[in-house]
């Protein structure tokens, strides 16, 4: 069985500022966790995605996040905000050994002030 | 490869009316999964097919709607007869499924108004 939680539903920052979206999961397997953005009226876009390689992920816009066992977390930052990063974010988790169906977090709403 | 396409992008119709929404896969992915996303219920999963096969139809919400993929590269969605509540964008996604992580390409949605 596989889980994700995104413990806010919304952030606020303020442009030029750090960014952290949190998520948490549960899985049986060893995870695969991916990190998508919607941006408004927009399909979801892969931002990035780790699969057992390395635990700390870059991805595009600047986005990185680390996977942390330990912990089962695997939280999204970004060292400064823009004001075109302001969109909904999703945490993804898959389980290697189990069916391929990925399980979505309910999302983070980023909203960046000026 | 111009990835997941979906058509209509928007569709109104009145309650009681058949909706066909459209989905073309990207070229070689061999998974396709149908979500519905509303500001109450957030994303949700109606339907997952592996090579053209249903293998998850527990998320579509009742016999008013159905979905096939007739060949590898395309699928639909039929809602029949449509209501109010339907209203959403649905969106697909494909991917290739395999060892590794699968990755899904998410099509732009089809935002349907049902009056």
């Amino acid at each position: 069985a596989q889980s994700v939680t995104q413990l806010d539903s919304h952030v606020s920052v303020s442009e030029g500022t750090p960014v952290l979206l949190r998520c948490n999961y549960s899985s049986s397997y060893s995870p695969s966790l991916f990190w998508y953005v919607q941006h408004p009226n927009k399909g979801l876009q892969l931002l990035l995605k780790y699969t057992s390689a390395a635990t700390l992920v870059k991805g595009i816009n600047g986005f990185e996040a680390e996977f942390k066992k330990s912990e089962t977390s695997f939280h999204l930052t970004k060292p400064s905000a823009h004001m075109s990063d302001a969109a909904e974010y999703f945490c993804v988790v898959s389980d290697s050994g189990g069916s391929y169906i990925p399980t979505f977090g309910r999302g983070t709403s980023l909203i960046v002030h000026p | 490869d111009a990835g997941v396409i979906q058509s209509p992008r928007h569709e109104v119709t009145e309650m009681g009316q058949e909706v066909t929404l459209r989905c073309k896969l990207i070229s070689g992915h061999n998974s396709l999964f149908w979500y519905r996303q509303t500001m109450m219920r957030g994303l949700e999963l109606l339907i997952y097919f592996n090579n053209n096969v249903p293998i998850d139809d527990s998320g579509m919400p009742e016999d008013r709607f159905s979905a096939k993929m007739p060949n590898a590269s395309f699928s639909t969605l039929k809602i029949q007869p449509s209501e109010p509540r339907d209203s959403a964008v649905y969106f697909c996604a494909s991917s290739l499924e395999g060892p590794g992580a699968n990755v899904l390409t998410f099509g732009a949605g089809s935002r349907l108004t049902v009056l």
